[in-house]
């Protein structure tokens, strides 16, 4: 098993472009969540999703859209990317939300110019 | 909103010390889980208590719940360079989702 995966790992975008982050998990989890990770700000969610079709949003979800229409992907959009979107990204999976154990990916690093 | 505080920020110790990093919140969780996260990749699950005063012991370390379950500690016996990392508490609210601390880095030096 991969477990979870994201691609890319690495990203430079200018002010304005768009990119979509890939993340699959081949645990059959539902539930998916999106993070960032910032120096001195820890682990900030941005968006979720409890089960394929579904998506909520988190604590940081401005500039960012997101889609789940399979089980085992969840894609993190940017329309327009700016520099305070610069920042670690990592995806994660859980079998359940009782105790909401997470599994996360290896994590995308994107720097927005 | 749910606060979770972690001290010490940073730590640097030998080999062979013993070391207590800890994790607090003013809130009441349903759980509450220890990872370790090594530089370039993804955060891993280490271990989740779920009872106030729970205590688990993972090979050298140990980590407790508070009674309350508001706050919870990582103990770590004889230290070795294979411990280096930033280790992250992360709190289950009400809602199901996860609130995480800022973390402690931790170097542990041969």
């Amino acid at each position: 098993n991969a477990g979870v995966t994201q691609t890319p790992k690495f990203r430079v975008l200018k002010t304005g472009q768009s990119m979509t982050l890939l993340c699959a998990q081949d645990m059959n989890h539902e539930y998916m969540y999106w993070y960032r990770q910032d120096p001195g700000m820890g682990l900030r969610l941005i968006h979720y999703s409890v089960g394929e079709g579904t998506t909520a949003k988190g604590e940081v979800p401005d500039g960012y859209n997101v889609s789940r229409l399979k089980k085992q992907n969840f894609l993190l959009g940017l329309e327009s990317a700016a520099p305070s979107q610069t920042s670690v990204y990592f995806c994660a999976s859980s079998y359940s939300q009782v105790y909401n154990e997470q599994f996360f990916g290896p994590g995308t690093r994107l720097t927005v110019l | 909103t749910q606060l979770l505080e972690q001290s010490p920020q940073f730590l640097s110790i030998q080999e062979g010390e013993n070391l207590t990093v800890y994790c607090n919140s003013s809130s009441v969780f349903s759980s509450l889980q220890w990872y370790r996260q090594e530089p370039g990749e993804g955060p891993v699950l280490l271990v989740t208590v779920v009872t106030g005063g729970e205590v688990k012991k993972l090979k050298r370390l140990t980590f407790q719940f508070g009674d309350a379950r508001k706050d919870s500690s990582l103990h770590i016996t004889a230290a070795q360079p294979g411990d280096t990392g930033l280790y992250l508490c992360a709190g289950e609210g009400s809602n199901y989702k996860l609130t995480f601390g800022k973390g402690t880095l931790l170097t542990v030096n041969p």
